[in-house]
């Protein structure tokens, strides 16, 4: 139990439409990621937030964006889903290096 | 831009027997190397972390990696398996100390015979 908690836990989308994830971190962590990992491969990083600012971006586009509030949760946005958007989406909340993962999101495009 | 590798896309072995699942990096300066377990629908759990000093790092769960800087690799051992250890595992490595944006091997899949 890493107490990073994301919902929903699974999410059937049509290609075209927006989706919003979300995340809570752990207690005490200002810092939250997104990874997005598709079947068979390994987490590729989307963005980082610090502080509700923006740290960092992966090789993803535009419409995928983010936001983190007051209390340090997160959300991630894709607007215009394609089929290949399809994957297990995972937040990770950290503070001094260590991420601590949640259980992740399910996202299917159809 | 750092990268991992992971040659071994699915090992099995016998529980009891050892385990050295491999990892091999590429980056120009000290990496910030980590171990992370993965079950089937699950997040990932972290098993071990290197910074520096002492080469061979102890995890959790009975697991140690060591950090061979002339060979680029950070290989994870187990001596003795066991039928709960089959699960997914990914060798990740960070670009700075500080700096959790983990880039991830395309990972091992762990399968475990009686």
């Amino acid at each position: 139990e890493t107490g990073v908690t994301q919902s929903p836990t699974h999410l059937i989308k049509t290609r075209g439409q927006q989706v919003t994830l979300r995340c809570s971190s752990q207690s005490g962590h200002n810092t939250v990621s997104w990874y997005q990992q598709a079947l068979g491969q390994g987490p590729q990083f989307i963005f980082q937030y610090y502080r509700e600012e923006e740290n960092g971006r992966g090789n993803f586009p535009p419409r995928f964006s983010g936001l983190q509030f007051p209390n340090y949760s997160s959300e991630l946005n894709v607007n215009a889903l394609e089929l290949d958007d399809s994957a297990l989406y995972l937040c990770a909340s950290s503070v001094n290096t260590e991420a601590f993962f949640g259980q992740g999101t399910r996202l299917t495009v159809v | 831009a750092q990268s991992v590798t992971q040659p071994d896309i699915h090992i099995t072995v016998s529980e009891g027997a050892s385990l050295e699942l491999r990892c091999n990096y590429s980056y120009g300066a000290t990496p910030y190397l980590f171990w992370y377990v993965q079950s089937p629908g699950q997040g990932l759990q972290l098993l071990l972390k290197y910074f520096s000093g002492d080469t061979l790092v102890q995890g959790i769960k009975g697991f140690e990696a060591e950090f061979k800087r002339s060979q680029s690799s950070f290989n994870l051992r187990k001596p003795s398996v066991h039928w709960s250890d089959a699960a997914e595992y990914f060798c990740a490595v960070a670009a700075n100390f500080g700096n959790e944006k983990l880039t991830f091997g395309t990972g091992t899949r762990l399968t475990i015979i009686p």
